[in-house]
């Protein structure tokens, strides 16, 4: 069992430049979610996905953000023209559907200059 | 008022303290998790639960669906056990994404 694989670790960027996250579910798993957490907080839910359909986004989700999910295994997050407000750390989690557990990434951590 | 609330926020005990971690929420749900979160920022799950009660080792996590309430249970308490604690609901209405609480941050000192 490999796990929820994410990558990079940890990105440091420009404010404006874009960036793109990439996470790798347990292969078995057909839902897959990000979420956003910043410092001293909770995690929040941004978008997920039941194999290669995106079924719901946030309203924290903004126009500068994308996910895609395209053959139904792994799933990347684009952030463009990124902001401050940008800086958290994006979470990755995958589960087998319903109501079994979701499996978490260790994330990658975005820090804007 | 946030629909998952943990208390308390943050907690510091002696080592060999039997500790205790608070979650209620508002909202019906079909499940509860509880996770551990290390400082590098990695998600470990703990307990997943819809009733009752559950031990792994020294932990033991407790539901009460109609009070809305569980508590997450250290014994012995170590140093290791030091993070951060979420607890994470499942509604029963929607996508089955979770909602968390802000977390309790655990110090265990030696």
């Amino acid at each position: 069992d490999t796990g929820v694989s994410q990558n990079p670790r940890h990105k440091i960027t420009k404010r404006g430049q874009n960036v793109t996250f990439r996470c790798d579910p347990i292969s078995e798993h057909n839902r897959l979610y990000w979420y956003r957490q910043t410092l001293g907080q909770g995690p929040e839910f941004l978008t997920y996905f039941q194999n290669e359909a995106q079924l719901e986004k946030s309203r924290l989700l903004s126009d500068r953000f994308s996910a895609e999910r395209p053959k139904g295994s792994f799933s990347t997050l684009e952030i463009q023209r990124t902001e401050q407000g940008d800086s958290a750390m994006y979470l990755c989690a995958s589960s087998s559907g319903g109501n079994q557990p979701q499996h978490f990434g260790d994330g990658t951590r975005l820090s804007i200059l | 008022k946030n629909e998952v609330e943990q208390s308390p926020q943050n907690l510091t005990a002696q080592e060999g303290e039997f500790i205790t971690i608070n979650c209620s929420y508002s909202v019906g749900i079909s499940a509860l998790h509880w996770l551990q979160q290390h400082p590098g920022g990695g998600i470990v799950s703990l307990f997943m639960l819809s009733s009752g009660k559950k031990k792994h080792g020294r932990l033991i996590a407790t539901i009460n669906i109609q009070e809305k309430h569980s508590s997450l249970h250290i014994t012995a308490s170590h140093p290791r056990d030091s993070a951060v604690y979420i607890c994470a609901v499942l509604p029963t209405t929607g996508t089955y994404k979770y909602i968390f609480g802000t977390g309790t941050r655990l110090k265990v000192l030696a």
